[in-house]
C-alpha cells in the first residue's frame, strides 16, 4: 500500500532553516510528481511546491519562492523540502502528497498524502 | 487567504444529505475539470474523496458525489453518517502562478 511518512519538523528561529523529508513506499516513487502542501494552525490548506518525477522541473508558491527548495532522491524514494529564511507565518503542518499526472505543471490530483510534520517558527 | 470560497460549516442529521460549495473563477474551477475534494481528520493523512469533479477513488463510499456548474463546484454527502464529521477542502488546478489552489475549508457537523 502507498505510504508517505514526513519527518524533520520541529522548532526553528525566524531567519533559520529546516529540512523536511518524506519517505515513500508501496509504489514506484521515481515515476510520480510530488508536492508539498501546508496547513497553518487554524487555517486552510496551502500548496507549497511541486517537483517533477525526475527532479528537473520545480514550481513554488509565491509565498515561499526564493526561500524554499524542493528536491528528491529517487534511489532512496525520498522527497525533501529545504526551508531557509524561515518566517513566523511558515508555522504549519507540512504534508507531502503524490500526484496523478506525469508533468509537474499539468493539472492533476493529490491522490495520497502523508500525515504531516509540524514546523514551528518561533524565537 | 484561500483562493476558493467554501462555507465555514455545514450541519446535518444522520441520514440527511448536505452539499458543500466551492467557488472560484475561470482561472481555476471554471476553467478546468480538475477539481478534487479532500477529507481531513486531526492527526490523520488527508484523504481524497472526489477527483476530476465527479470521479470517486476506489474504496470511497458512493454517498459522496461531486459536480460543477460554471465557477462553482459542489460536494454532496448523502445518507450522512457520524463518521463523515470532519473538515472538507476543495482544490483545483490554476492557470495562475500558484498551480494548485485550495478552498477555505468546511467543517461538517453531524447533529
Amino acid at each position: 500500500q502507498v505510504q508517505l511518512v514526513e519527518s524533520g519538523g520541529g522548532v526553528a528561529q525566524p531567519g533559520g532553516s529546516l529540512r523536511l523529508s518524506c519517505a515513500a513506499s508501496g509504489f514506484t516513487f521515481s515515476t510520480y510528481v510530488m508536492h508539498w502542501v501546508r496547513q497553518a494552525p487554524g487555517k486552510g490548506l496551502e500548496w507549497v511546491a511541486v517537483v517533477s518525477s525526475e527532479g528537473h522541473n520545480k514550481f513554488f508558491a509565491p509565498s515561499v519562492k526564493g526561500r524554499f527548495s524542493i528536491s528528491r532522491d529517487n534511489f532512496k524514494s525520498t522527497l525533501f523540502l529545504q526551508m531557509n529564511s524561515l518566517r513566523r507565518d511558515d508555522t504549519a503542518v507540512y504534508y507531502c502528497a503524490r500526484d496523478t499526472v506525469p508533468a509537474a505543471s499539468a493539472p492533476g490530483t493529490f491522490d495520497y498524502w502523508g500525515q504531516g510534520t509540524l514546523v514551528t517558527v518561533s524565537s | 487567504q484561500s483562493v476558493l470560497t467554501q462555507p465555514a460549516s455545514v450541519s446535518g442529521s444522520p441520514g440527511q444529505s448536505i452539499t458543500i460549495s466551492c467557488t472560484g473563477s475561470s482561472s481555476d474551477v471554471g476553467g478546468y475539470s480538475y477539481v478534487s475534494w479532500y477529507q481531513l481528520h486531526p492527526g490523520k493523512a488527508p484523504k481524497l474523496i472526489i477527483y476530476e469533479v465527479t470521479d470517486r477513488p476506489s474504496g470511497v463510499s458512493d454517498r459522496f458525489s461531486g459536480s460543477k456548474s460554471g465557477n462553482t463546484a459542489s460536494l454532496t454527502i448523502s445518507g450522512l453518517q457520524a463518521e463523515d464529521e470532519g473538515d472538507y477542502y476543495c482544490s483545483s488546478y490554476s492557470s495562475s502562478v500558484t498551480l494548485r489552489v485550495f478552498g477555505s475549508g468546511t467543517r461538517v457537523n453531524v447533529l
